[in-house]
């Protein structure tokens, strides 16, 4: 079956620091991978997406690459604000499902 | 704001009670998805339904059931309650039945979920 595995959190970085939370996936057919972000108390919100091998999602500075021959999605960002500070989820959706499988989540502290 | 509202945002019940979530979807969304976000299974895909009709299915306990009704709204019906219930439970909506694949997507908004606590 299909599944999500995504880096353990809570990662703790300070304001301006690369991020990278890496996430691998095991899908039949031809899945589409996404991240979500959860602020708190609030619901899921899409980042962003990538639908095909090779494609690169971007959003508000985040972004991950699709790599088919290592089935990874990473989620990068070049220098985050406090207000990134959520929870991230890698998921996706395969080839005649409809629903999304998600990975654990990862916590995501900024400090100033 | 996603435009999918759930109600109600808290619910504190007793073991072996009934309850009801009810989710009322973005307008013009056909399919309304349920979701379980819990400390130890993480979030987990219930059930789904488009257009009134159920169309897949996952990790949904024989005590729980749903229905979409025919303005659309869905609602989750929790029965025997057990203290492992307790979760968030998210409702989602997307345009069309299918997601993913082959380059096509229906996104899926999340509505901010109804807290159930089971003591």
């Amino acid at each position: 079956g299909n599944s999500v595995t995504q880096m353990e959190g809570p990662v703790t970085l300070s304001e301006e620091a690369f991020l990278t939370i890496n996430c691998t996936y095991t899908a039949t057919g031809y899945p589409s991978l996404f991240w979500y972000v959860q602020y708190p108390g609030e619901g899921l919100q899409l980042l962003l997406k990538a639908t095909k091998a090779d494609d690169k999602g971007s959003n508000k500075g985040f972004e991950a690459t699709y790599r088919k021959e290592t089935t990874s999605f990473h989620l990068e960002k070049g220098s985050v604000q406090v207000s990134d500070s959520a929870v991230y989820f890698c998921a996706l959706t395969d080839t005649g499902r409809r629903a999304l499988t998600f990975g654990s989540g990862t916590r995501l502290q900024v400090q100033p | 704001d996603s435009g999918v509202t759930q109600t109600p945002k808290h619910l504190i019940t007793a073991t072996g009670q009934r309850v009801t979530l009810r989710c009322s979807p973005r307008s013009g969304d056909l399919s309304v998805y349920w979701y379980q976000q819990s400390l130890d299974q993480g979030l987990q895909f219930l059930i789904q339904y488009y257009n009134g009709e159920e169309r897949a299915k996952g990790n949904i306990l024989e005590r729980f059931s749903a229905q979409q009704f025919p303005d659309l709204h869905s609602e989750l019906n929790l029965s025997s309650l057990e203290l492992g219930d307790s979760a968030l439970y998210f409702c989602a909506s997307s345009v069309g039945g299918v997601s993913g694949g082959l380059g096509s997507y229906n996104e899926q908004f999340f509505g901010p979920g109804t807290r159930l606590t089971v003591l």
